[in-house]
């Protein structure tokens, strides 16, 4: 299986700030990754796919990038919407597999 | 609009067999193949596996395989996750998600139904 690893676990951070979660595959992916956000209680929903390709109707504050092993997403001005937990998801192996996740807190 | 709708919340003992259902609206359901992915008490996602509904087609993270089934009834367009015996271990929520596969999105998912949470309690 390709491991995910994501970094950091739990983020404290506050409104307006810029936020950056990383996430590294244990293998190349090329850029076969996609990050989605989950809220307390709710289904995960899709931002990015292929990297750094934004989900329709998502807004774009909200960016990815890398390729090979290293990927990060990045949220240019955090807005209250935006307290969520993260995971980034590899689709380079027919094995699909998750990153565990991160928490972005109220500072 | 496309929906995706699980079964209700279930509570089993160790060692009992239980299905969930996902049923699948608003699109073809043949057309997309459907995950099952877990998700324990304040834990991360989990793929469990999943299913082409055009041919019952499955496959499955090696974590999970023999351990849960999973089909489909096209007719209806719903498709089931399977344990033939709980363990306490399998308390957690259960999502059941779309997998668009196509072009750059390719096994990601875009449609998640509202989860099945299931205790497995003595």
């Amino acid at each position: 299986d390709i491991q995910m690893t994501q970094s950091p676990s739990t983020l404290s951070a506050s409104v307006g700030d810029r936020v950056t979660i990383t996430c590294r595959a244990s293998q190349n992916i090329i850029t076969w990754l996609a990050w989605y956000q989950q809220k307390p209680g709710k289904a995960p929903k899709l931002l990015i796919y292929k990297a750094s390709n934004l989900e329709s109707g998502v807004p774009s504050r909200f960016s990815g990038s890398g390729s090979g092993t290293e990927f990060t997403l990045t949220i240019s001005s955090l807005q209250p919407d935006d307290f969520a937990t993260y995971y980034c998801q590899q689709y380079n192996s027919y094995l699909l597999t998750f990153g565990g996740g991160t928490k972005v807190e109220i500072k | 609009e496309v929906q995706l709708v699980q079964s209700g919340a279930e509570v089993k003992k160790p060692g009992e067999s239980l299905t969930i259902s996902c049923q699948g609206s608003g699109y073809s359901f043949t057309s997309y193949w459907i995950s099952w992915v877990r998700q324990m008490p304040g834990k991360g996602l989990e793929w469990m596996g999943r299913i082409d509904p055009r041919d019952s087609y499955t496959d499955f993270s090696p974590s999970f395989q023999g351990h849960v089934t999973i089909s489909v009834d096209k007719s209806i367009s719903t498709a089931y996750l399977n344990w033939a015996a709980l363990k306490a271990s399998d308390t957690a929520m259960y999502y059941c998600a779309r997998l668009i596969k196509a072009g750059d999105y390719g096994d990601t998912f875009d449609y998640w139904g509202q989860g099945t949470l299931v205790t497995v309690s003595p």
